[in-house]
């Protein structure tokens, strides 16, 4: 039981360069998570999913899309990289909004 | 707007004294709340929860917490500090948006602990 899966685990990015953050679990979780965490901050919702081809934004959505194909996966795409991005990423799955949230072990973006 | 708020930074203790870590949330409805803690380099685990019942809440490691609605508060609280409840720990709140529930966290305090 893997739990939840996130891919890469680091990467540099040049400004305007896109990618996506992969997230995947195993659990048959339906609620799903994208947090970015910068010091000082704490944890912001960028995106959230409560099931397949159910997306809504969160706190901080701007420069982010999603999308939720399947229960297992929910990646993150960033288009045209800013270093306003440059955060350490974690996705996170859960039963239930009433659940604890499960998390990947983080993605830290450099966007130089 | 909805929204959870972490008075304080940072807190720092001596080894053995009263622990308290304070949130406040703000909610048009009766919320769901968490607290989380991250150790240095690794992930959140959750530390305890409140959803219905009991107000007040055991976690592990000793701590708990207390939700009081007429103060909209759930402060985090431990008896005896131990050095190694130094982390930073996360309040966080199940809020309802556009029909959905979403988790929105804190922005964390620091637990110094020191002998």
């Amino acid at each position: 039981n893997a739990g939840v899966t996130q891919t890469p685990k680091f990467r540099i990015l040049k400004i305007g360069q896109s990618m996506t953050l992969q997230c995947t679990q195993d659990m048959n979780h339906n609620y799903m998570y994208w947090y970015r965490q910068d010091p000082g901050m704490g944890l912001k919702l960028i995106y959230y999913s409560v099931g397949a081809g159910i997306t809504d934004k969160g706190e901080v959505p701007n420069g982010y899309n999603v999308s939720r194909s399947t229960t297992e996966d929910f990646p993150l795409r960033l288009e045209l990289a800013a270093p306003s991005q440059t955060s350490v990423y974690f996705c996170a799955s859960t039963r239930g909004f009433n659940e604890k949230l499960f998390f990947g072990s983080g993605t830290q973006l450099s966007v130089l | 707007a909805q929204s959870v708020t972490q008075l304080g930074s940072h807190v720092s203790v001596s080894e053995g004294a009263l622990v308290l870590l304070r949130c406040n949330y703000s909610s048009s409805v009766p919320p769901y709340l968490f607290w989380y803690v991250q150790y240095p380099n690794q992930g959140l685990q959750l530390l305890l929860k409140y959803t219905t019942g009991a107000t007040l809440v055991k976690g592990i490691n000793g701590f708990e917490a207390e939700f009081k609605k007429s103060e909209t508060s759930f402060h985090l609280t431990k008896p005896s500090a131990h050095m190694s409840d130094a982390a930073e720990y996360f309040c966080a709140v199940t809020l309802l948006s556009g029909g959905y529930n979403k988790l929105i966290f804190g922005a964390g305090t620091r637990l110094a602990v020191h002998p």
